[in-house]
């Protein structure tokens, strides 16, 4: 039984391009959420998809988007990349939206800004 | 934002001692769930606990141990005799509004041998 996988593994861009991270669930699941992990800190929620569309989203400015497939798969798109955007993005999967439904994550993205 | 708060941003031990991991956090809401989760080397977040806001008892798998305080909003990790590969970053948890975490700083641990 597949975990939550993600790719790439690793991303170098530069600032003011786009990126696109991939993220497909634990089989079973049909709920993604993304976060941003920076370096030494926590992981911060940037949204989450269920029934494809975004159900909810923390605090991040509209140049983070996303997607979700009807396979649940989902992307997640940054454009006008910035230096700050360099961090960890993990995905997490979960089946539903009842909030003690356990979220299961992958190995994270490593985005680097130069 | 209702904070979680790891005032512990690093703890070094040596094998086989015991060590406790604080977490404290905000909340308005009478019912919620806090989690803690380890972050090995390879980055990947682990679940380790669920606990939601009714039940109060302490609970234990093997080593790990978990005192929920409802009173002073604090749910504690504590390993016991701890062990070489339980060295990661550890993170405690809070849901918020509908299904999204909150996360704290985390706290890394290291234990030596």
């Amino acid at each position: 039984d597949a975990g939550v996988t993600q790719s790439p593994t690793h991303l170098i861009k530069t600032r003011g391009q786009q990126v696109t991270l991939r993220c497909s669930p634990k089989s079973g699941h049909d709920t993604v959420s993304w976060y941003q992990q920076a370096l030494g800190q926590g992981p911060q929620f940037i949204f989450q998809y269920y029934e494809e569309e975004e159900r909810q989203r923390g605090n991040f400015p509209d140049r983070f988007s996303g997607h979700q497939f009807p396979n649940y798969s989902s992307e997640l798109n940054v454009n006008a990349l910035l230096l700050g955007d360099s961090a960890l993005y993990l995905c997490a999967s979960s089946f539903g939206l009842a909030v003690y439904n356990e979220q299961f994550f992958g190995p994270g993205t490593r985005l680097t800004v130069l | 934002a209702q904070k979680v708060t790891q005032a512990q941003t690093e703890i070094s031990v040596v094998e086989k001692e015991d060590v406790t991991l604080d977490c404290v956090y905000e909340t308005r809401d009478t019912t919620y769930y806090l989690f803690w989760y380890k972050q090995p080397p390879s980055g990947e977040l682990v679940f380790l606990i669920r606990r939601n806001s009714f039940d109060e008892q302490n609970e234990i798998s093997g080593r790990y141990s978990w005192n929920f305080q409802k009173s002073t909003s604090s749910f504690n990790f504590t390993i016991t005799a701890s062990q070489v590969v339980d060295s990661a970053v550890y993170f405690c948890a809070k849901h918020n509004a509908g299904n999204m975490l909150t996360f704290g700083g985390g706290t890394r641990l290291m234990v030596k041998p």
